[in-house]
């Protein structure tokens, strides 16, 4: 299996500031048939099930604010909250789909500081 | 705007069999596939498999030998079984919508818990 590990565990970060969570892949994630690294980002807030931000390492999904951005390739990659809002408080999870079985990341607990 | 509706028992005993059903409603069931994730209370999430509409199924070899996903297309819905189940199955169980492409899970039902416990 490929195991998806997330730093930092939890972060706390001032309103406006800027939140980066990382993911790193035990392997290459680099679909070489599509060329794009299948690699995606969850918001998950309590009670609820996660909702889908990034996808392809770096595709923003239709309706997700322009503060979220991911970036990366291989094995290494960055969600980045350009200045935190208070709705972004949540945990956020990285998932890889290069493989079976589609494992995740152990999550992020993000929080204002 | 697509929608999920998961339901099935909530309380289960060990060694009994978990059943889940998840409906799609105001969507294309055909050219996408259909997964079940689980999240045990506190913890992070896990891939228990998927299903094309096609039928074709894939499974997290950790539960394979005791998870059967299929599909009613006529119904546009989809379930989970799992059998044996023990407390460590104890979880929110989630169908989500995977559009072609493996571009994530785009669409979530609600969760429902299911409790393992004699």
């Amino acid at each position: 299996d490929i195991v998806m590990t997330q730093s930092p565990d939890s972060l706390a970060v001032s309103l406006g500031e800027r939140a980066t969570i990382n993911c790193r892949s035990s392997q290459s994630i680099l679909s070489s048939s599509s060329n794009k690294n299948v690699l995606v980002w969850y918001q998950q807030k309590p009670g609820q099930p996660p909702k889908l931000l990034i996808y392809w390492a770096s595709t923003r999904e239709s309706g997700v604010p322009d503060r979220f951005s991911g970036s990366g390739s291989g094995s290494d990659f960055t969600l980045t909250i350009s200045s935190l809002q208070a709705e972004d408080v949540a945990v956020y999870y990285c998932q890889q789909y290069y493989s079976f079985p589609y494992t995740f990341g152990q999550g992020t607990k993000l929080e204002i500081k | 705007q697509v929608q999920l509706q998961q339901w099935g028992a909530g309380l289960l005993k060990p060694s009994e069999t978990l059943s889940l059903t998840c409906a799609v409603y105001s969507g294309s069931f055909s050219g996408y596939y259909w997964s079940w994730i689980r999240q045990p209370p506190g913890k992070g999430l896990e891939w228990i498999g998927e299903i094309s509409h096609r039928g074709t199924t894939n499974y997290n070899p950790s539960l394979e030998s005791r998870v059967t996903i299929s599909v009613d297309t006529s119904k546009s819905q989809m379930s989970l079984k799992l059998s044996s189940v023990t407390a460590a199955d104890t979880a929110v169980y989630y169908c989500a919508r995977v559009p072609l492409g493996r571009r994530g899970n785009d669409h979530w039902g609600q969760g429902t818990l299911v409790t393992v416990s004699s």
